[in-house]
């Protein structure tokens, strides 16, 4: 069984200001885990993804999040918000079971910036 | 290279009629999962199918649901007799070789609205 848990439903920044979302997840097997994010009435997009190799990943858009497997946690950070960044973001994970396995998504994080 | 398509964006129906949502995966991708995401909700997995097979459907209602993706064609995800609470929005992913065998790619979604 695999779950995620992204605390706060919502968080508002500054624009300039350190972007913190935070996700936590529950496996029984070495996961593969994933940022999405998705802007007002739009499909998702992927942002990055961690698929065992190095456990700091870089996304598209100046994102990154570390693996911490002793904190069983994938938060995704960036340095500087922009008005831009304002979406909803979604951590989901899945298992290495070749293509072919479903994604469990946390409740997603809704990000608002302030100018 | 086109993405996932998924049509239509948008579609009404009244209750009890049925509703129809087509998804094409990205070329080169033969495995198709459909999400449903509930107002102010994250995804849920509701089916995951390869072609002419239905590979895990323990996400689908066990009434008035039904999926398939046939060997020609795009994937199709069946509602019959519609009630309000099957409001949602519903998103398509693909995977396969292409982009790496664990990365599911989203369309843009069907919202359906019954009233």
């Amino acid at each position: 069984a695999q779950s995620v848990t992204q605390l706060g439903s919502h968080v508002s920044v500054s624009e300039g200001a350190l972007v913190l979302l935070r996700c936590n997840y529950s496996s029984s097997v070495p996961p593969y885990l994933f940022w999405y994010v998705q802007y007002p009435n739009q499909g998702l997009q992927l942002l990055l993804k961690y698929t065992s190799a190095a456990t700091l990943v870089k996304g598209i858009n100046g994102f990154e999040a570390e693996f911490k497997k002793s904190e069983t946690s994938f938060h995704l950070t960036k340095p500087s918000a922009h008005m831009s960044d304002a979406a909803e973001y979604f951590c989901a994970v899945t298992h290495p079971n070749n293509a072919g396995n479903m994604l469990t998504f946390g409740g997603g994080t809704r990000l608002m910036v302030k100018p | 290279n086109a993405g996932v398509m998924q049509n239509p964006r948008h579609l009404v129906r009244r209750r009890g009629q049925e509703a129809r949502l087509r998804c094409s995966p990205m070329k080169g991708h033969s495995h198709v999962y459909w999400y449903r995401q509930l107002p102010e909700e994250g995804l849920k997995f509701m089916v995951y199918l390869q072609k002419e097979n239905i590979i895990d459907e323990s996400g689908m209602p066990k009434e008035r649901f039904s999926a398939e993706f046939p060997k020609e064609g795009p994937s199709i995800l069946r509602i019959q007799q519609v009630v309000r609470g099957d409001s949602a929005a519903y998103f398509c992913a693909s995977s396969g070789l292409a982009g790496g065998p664990d990365t599911q790619y989203f369309g843009p979604g069907t919202r359906l609205t019954v009233l």
